[in-house]
């Protein structure tokens, strides 16, 4: 299985901050890379897909990049609704996620 | 809009069996891969198994396979997952999820969840 390996595992950042979330998988998985926003409680909800597509009604504030296998989530200027979970997810093969980072307040 | 709405969790015996149900509406079902995806109270998120729109494709996580069998009824627009021989480790909020497209692993829409505790 391709191991994503995901970090930090938890930040802290203030309102209007940017934040970057980073994503390592373990062999090429060619931009099959989406990213996953979970708020406790709730179910996760898919943000960006094949690295960098916003799905439709994310605000453009995220953001997704991809270099080789390493591929980077922003938030280009925190707001109070994005302290949450975030988790990366490979679709390239047998899905596997990334161990998530918290993004909590400071 | 679409929904998911799981049932079917509960406390349960090591070694004993359970079936989750998911009802899905809101959108043609039959047109989507659908999938079951686990997460320990707590923990991180792991993909359990997955079915295409027309049954003819299944496949399971390497931690259930053998013991957890995943079906659909696309007269009912539901979908299930048979398991047995459960154990502790099993324990986790089970998510019934949409794929975006007919199959690929993007998981669009998620139910809110069922939880299921193996436990004596």
């Amino acid at each position: 299985d391709i191991q994503m390996t995901q970090s930090p595992s938890s930040l802290s950042a203030s309102v209007g901050d940017r934040v970057t979330i980073t994503c390592r998988a373990s062999q090429s998985i060619n931009g099959y890379l989406n990213w996953y926003q979970q708020k406790p409680g709730k179910a996760p909800k898919l943000l960006i897909y094949g690295a960098s597509t916003l799905l439709s009604g994310v605000p453009s504030r995220f953001s997704g990049s991809e270099s080789g296998t390493d591929f980077t989530l922003a938030i280009g200027s925190l707001q109070p609704e994005d302290f949450a979970t975030y988790y990366c997810q490979q679709s390239y093969s047998t899905p596997t996620f990334g161990g998530g980072t918290k993004v909590e307040f400071k | 809009e679409v929904q998911l709405v799981e049932s079917g969790g509960g406390l349960v015996q090591p070694g004993r069996s359970l079936r989750l149900s998911c009802a899905a509406s809101g959108f043609t079902f039959d047109d989507y891969a659908m999938y079951w995806v686990r997460q320990a109270p707590g923990k991180g998120l792991e993909w359990v198994a997955g079915i295409s729109w027309n049954s003819a494709d299944t496949d399971y996580a390497d931690s259930v396979k053998g013991r957890f069998t995943i079906s659909r009824d696309n007269a009912k627009n539901s979908l299930h997952l048979q398991m047995n021989s459960l154990r502790a480790e099993d324990t986790a909020f089970y998510y019934c999820v949409k794929d975006f497209n007919r199959g690929g692993y993007l998981f669009d829409t998620w139910g809110q969840g069922t939880l299921v505790t193996v436990s004596s």
